[in-house]
C-alpha cells in the first residue's frame, strides 16, 4: 500500500520566516495531494491541495509544490504569524482513501 | 452547517468495559471515515463506509473493534472489551461522492482513556 513519509516531525521558526513542510510517498499512481492543519483540540481542516497534473499551486501565504518524478511534495508557508502554529499533516490519495503523514508540528515564536 | 459531530468529547473508562463513540455526519455526505490518532501512529484509517455500507475495514485493529452505519446520519465506534492500548482521539469524517478530489470533513474527535 501507498506509504508517507513527513518531515521534519517539529519545526519551530521565528514570526515572519518562512517553514516548510515535505513529504514524500511511494505509489506512483497517486494523484491527489492535501495538507491538513489541525489545532489544539480540533479535527485537521484541509488549507490547500494540488493535483497530479499541476507542479504549483499557491494561496495567500501558503503554496505547495509537487514532484512527480521524485514522489514528493511541500508545504511552503511565507512570513509566518502565531496562529499559524499547529500541527500539518500531508496526505496522499489513489485508488484508496487518503494516506496520512505523521504530522508536522509548527510553532512560530513571536 | 453544523459540521461533522462526535459525541463523547472525552470518555474515560476502565479496561473491559464497552466504549460507544458516536458520529453524525454532515448532511448530504455519502461516505464516512473512522481514523485512530495516536502520538506513535498519527492518523490511522481504520474503516469507511459509502451509502452506509462498509466499504474497507482492514485498519480495524482487532476483533474488540466494530463500526456500524444504521443510516445515513448517524454512526458508531464500539471497543468491547476495552484496553489502556486503545486510548487515543478518535475522528469521525465524511464526505461527498470521494473521488481524487473531495475534501474530508473532521470531527473535533473523542479523547479515549482507558485506565
Amino acid at each position: 500500500g501507498e506509504n508517507v513519509e513527513q518531515h521534519p516531525s517539529t519545526l519551530s521558526v521565528q514570526e515572519g520566516d518562512s517553514a516548510v513542510i515535505k513529504c514524500t510517498y511511494s505509489d506512483s499512481a497517486s494523484n491527489y495531494f492535501p495538507w491538513y492543519k489541525q489545532e489544539l483540540g480540533k479535527g485537521p481542516q484541509l488549507i490547500i491541495d494540488i493535483r497530479s497534473n499541476v507542479g504549483e499551486k499557491k494561496d495567500q501565504r501558503i503554496a505547495v509544490t509537487l514532484n512527480k518524478t521524485a514522489k514528493h511534495f511541500s508545504l511552503h508557508i511565507t512570513e509566518t504569524q502565531p496562529e499559524d502554529s499547529a500541527v500539518y499533516f500531508c496526505a496522499v490519495r489513489g485508488n484508496t482513501p487518503l494516506v496520512f503523514g505523521k504530522g508536522t508540528r509548527l510553532s512560530v515564536i513571536a | 452547517d453544523a459540521g461533522v459531530i462526535q459525541s463523547p468529547r472525552h470518555e474515560v473508562t476502565e479496561m473491559g468495559q464497552e466504549v460507544t463513540l458516536r458520529c453524525k455526519p454532515i448532511s448530504g455526505h455519502d461516505y464516512l471515515f473512522w481514523y485512530r490518532q495516536t502520538m506513535m501512529r498519527g492518523l490511522e484509517l481504520l474503516i469507511y463506509f459509502n451509502n452506509n455500507v462498509p466499504i474497507d475495514d482492514s485498519g480495524m485493529p482487532e476483533d474488540r473493534f466494530s463500526a456500524k452505519m444504521p443510516n445515513a446520519s448517524f454512526s458508531t465506534l464500539k471497543i468491547q472489551p476495552s484496553e489502556p492500548r486503545d486510548s487515543a482521539v478518535y475522528f469521525c469524517a465524511s464526505s461527498f461522492r470521494t473521488n481524487a478530489y473531495n475534501e474530508q470533513f473532521f470531527g473535533p474527535g473523542t479523547r479515549l482513556t482507558v485506565l
